[in-house]
């Protein structure tokens, strides 16, 4: 079963920031929020986590909902570079594994 | 440099044959996983592992199956039992909870394309 929810595909134009938002509506207390994004034919990378607090880092901004039920990673300006599939992830620290949703395909239009 | 390491790049196999995926890792993490990626679609749980010697099934197991002899290796064999083996085989480590402060991150290798002629 789908741990989080997140729409197919989004749009935005170069240097204008993007929200790409994530559902998580199941979340457990101790499951931590990582986002990955995937370029074509290679691993995904690590973009950024966090727990309950907002959290900001060089790549990008996450924004938490304080019911924790939804998160929106924010990328402050695009770039041709952030055209990827962006995953949201559940940590499940009990069993160490990650539940991969279905991402989101980011086209940035120059 | 550390990272991880999947050989080879691209992999055809007949069909009915065994072929085995090669992953390696030198973060000295605990945790390796293995995904498959089929086109147009999210990444899909195989097998993990958290230590040497012990391996738990993911949401897809049926026609894989892993040995982890040793911390820096995580083979995944693709047996004949695996209907549709054609996809993008993603292996992945972390560390433990408990082990260096970055262990929320999983750390992917550049993938094997399998291809079943």
């Amino acid at each position: 079963d789908a741990k989080t929810t997140q729409p197919n595909s989004m749009e935005s134009n170069e240097e204008e920031p993007v929200h790409l938002p994530c559902n998580h509506s199941t979340i457990s207390g101790t499951d931590y929020i990582h986002w990955y994004r995937q370029l074509p034919s290679q691993g995904p990378e690590y973009v950024i986590h966090g727990l309950t607090s907002n959290v900001n880092n060089r790549m990008a901004s996450l924004a938490i909902a304080e019911d924790r039920k939804s998160s929106t990673l924010i990328l402050h300006r695009a770039t041709l570079r952030d055209a990827a599939v962006y995953y949201c992830i559940l940590r499940d620290l009990s069993g160490n594994q990650f539940y991969f949703g279905t991402g989101t395909s980011l086209t940035v239009i120059p | 440099d550390g990272g991880i390491t999947q050989s080879p790049k691209y992999l055809f196999r007949k069909e009915g044959q065994n072929v085995t995926l090669s992953c390696e890792q030198n973060l000295n993490h605990d945790a390796m996983y293995w995904y498959r990626q089929d086109p147009g679609q999210g990444l899909r749980l195989i097998y993990y592992s958290q230590i040497v010697n012990d391996f738990q099934k993911g949401d897809i197991a049926e026609g894989y199956s892993v040995s982890r002899e040793k911390k820096e290796s995580f083979p995944l064999t693709v047996t004949s039992a695996q209907k549709n083996p054609t996809a993008f085989y993603l292996c992945a480590s972390s560390a433990v909870p408990g082990q260096a402060s970055s262990y929320n991150e999983q750390f992917f290798g550049p993938g094997t394309r399998l291809t079943v002629l």
